[in-house]
């Protein structure tokens, strides 16, 4: 089955510092990974997703992700965080199903800023 | 262009009540998911719509729980008899094809459940 680790719960990192949320996966094929942004009282909001082609990622807000496959890996930066960045982070795999598909989460990394 | 919309966004239930939680998808999405995200968890999925057709249940906890898409629009996710562990924000999202995991799925903010 599907599964995804995201190993930090919680990130602490002071306004202007760079970032690296980290996120593996477990997937038999070719995953579709994606990095869902959740703020509290919104819903999740979409960074950036991974299908195939270039392993790195540009994403919005200034986000990058690189798909690594021999790591199983897909982490998630920024190379200088802003206060407005704290937030709830989710990392995901895509996995179809016989009819559709549907979402494989993380458990989330909470990022608080400090300034 | 409205975006997803969940009502209500806060439920406080006593224990035995039934409850009605509605997901507005946006306008022509084929697809319709429901996820439950338990404090301190990523969204798990319960199950999906592809227009009125339920193609998938396999996520909802038990027979308590039940969703429809009546006519392909607007659904509604019902819990019976709800118990303290069914206390979660249920997380309603639409994608504009049935199929494709190239489809961004589009997240409501949620209806947060406190069962009591």
């Amino acid at each position: 089955a599907q599964s995804v680790t995201q190993p930090d719960i919680h990130i602490t990192v002071s306004e202007g510092a760079s970032l690296e949320l980290r996120c593996n996966y477990s997937y038999g094929a070719t995953p579709y990974l994606f990095w869902y942004v959740q703020s509290p009282g919104q819903g999740l909001q979409l960074l950036l997703k991974y299908f195939s082609g270039d392993t790195l990622v540009q994403g919005i807000k200034g986000f990058e992700a690189e798909f690594k496959r021999s790591q199983s890996s897909f982490n998630l930066r920024k190379p200088s965080v802003h206060w407005s960045d704290a937030a709830e982070y989710f990392c995901a795999v895509g996995s179809h199903m016989e009819y559709g598909n549907k979402l494989v989460f993380g458990a989330g990394t909470i990022l608080r800023v400090k300034s | 262009g409205a975006g997803v919309s969940q009502s209500p966004r806060y439920k406080v239930a006593k224990r035995g009540q039934d409850v009605a939680l509605r997901c507005d998808p946006i306008s022509g999405h084929v697809s319709l998911f429901w996820y439950q995200q338990a404090l301190g968890q990523g969204p798990e999925f319960l199950t999906y719509f592809q227009n009125e057709a339920q193609l998938d249940k396999s996520g909802l906890p038990s027979d308590r729980f039940f969703a429809e898409r009546p006519e392909g629009s607007v659904s509604t996710l019902k819990i019976q008899r709800t118990q303290q562990e069914d206390s979660a924000v249920y997380l309603c999202a639409s994608s504009s094809t049935d199929w494709a995991l190239q489809e961004t799925q589009y997240f409501g903010p949620g209806t947060r459940l406190l069962v009591l």
